[in-house]
């Protein structure tokens, strides 16, 4: 059961580069998440995605972009990368907004 | 404003002891709770859910949490620790209606003492 997949798990980019962070879910959760979790801050949310489609900004999403074409891949877009993102990033899905997330193991993204 | 307030950022406990981790929110409306657990490197895992019904729900691990609308809190309790329990520990609160609504809080990690 590979669940809810992350690619990089490590990564280090410099200043202006851009990247893409790809996730993928094997369970056709309709809902997709994207989170960064900085030390002692908990989980700050992105972006999310109700379906293909459709996304919709969470609560930090500036400098970030998705893109949800597919119900099972949820890419997260970095286009000028700066030292604030500089985080550990989490994808997450669900069956639905009010259930229980299953996440990835992460990416940790360092910004030099 | 929506927000879930664990005060201790920090906890440590004999093994075996009994262990409770606080969670308090501010919702204005019936509430869903959420408990995860987080291992060094790993995603966060559920524990356990609470959406309506019983107030004492029992998750995986022997965790159990309690919902106590009155004091707006939703405590997690285990009985007696084990070493392997050492983790980061978040609590989340949702609303049925929206899929951006779910808050988790700062952590509290758990440290086990031999």
């Amino acid at each position: 059961n590979a669940g809810v997949t992350q690619t990089p798990k490590f990564r280090i980019l410099k200043i202006g580069q851009s990247m893409t962070l790809q996730c993928t879910q094997d369970m056709n959760h309709n809902y997709m998440y994207w989170y960064r979790q900085d030390p002692g801050m908990g989980l700050k949310l992105i972006y999310y995605s109700v379906g293909a489609g459709i996304t919709d900004k969470g609560e930090v999403p500036n400098g970030y972009n998705v893109s949800r074409s597919t119900t099972e891949d949820f890419p997260l877009r970095l286009e000028l990368a700066a030292p604030s993102q500089t985080s550990v990033y989490f994808c997450a899905s669900s069956q639905g907004g009010n259930q229980p997330q299953h996440f990835g193991d992460g990416t940790r993204l360092s910004i030099l | 404003a929506q927000s879930v307030t664990q005060p201790d950022i920090h906890i440590t406990v004999s093994e075996g002891a009994s262990l409770e981790l606080r969670c308090n929110y501010s919702y204005g409306a019936t509430p869903y709770l959420f408990w995860y657990v987080q291992s060094p490197g790993q995603g966060l895992q559920l524990l356990l859910k609470y959406f309506s019904g019983d107030t004492l729900v029992q998750g995986i691990k022997g965790f159990e949490a309690e919902f106590k609308r009155s004091q707006s809190s939703f405590n997690l309790r285990k009985p007696s620790v084990h070493w392997s329990d050492a983790a980061e520990y978040f609590c989340a609160v949702g609303h049925y209606s929206s899929a951006s609504k779910i808050i988790f809080g700062s952590g509290t990690r758990l440290s086990i003492r031999p």
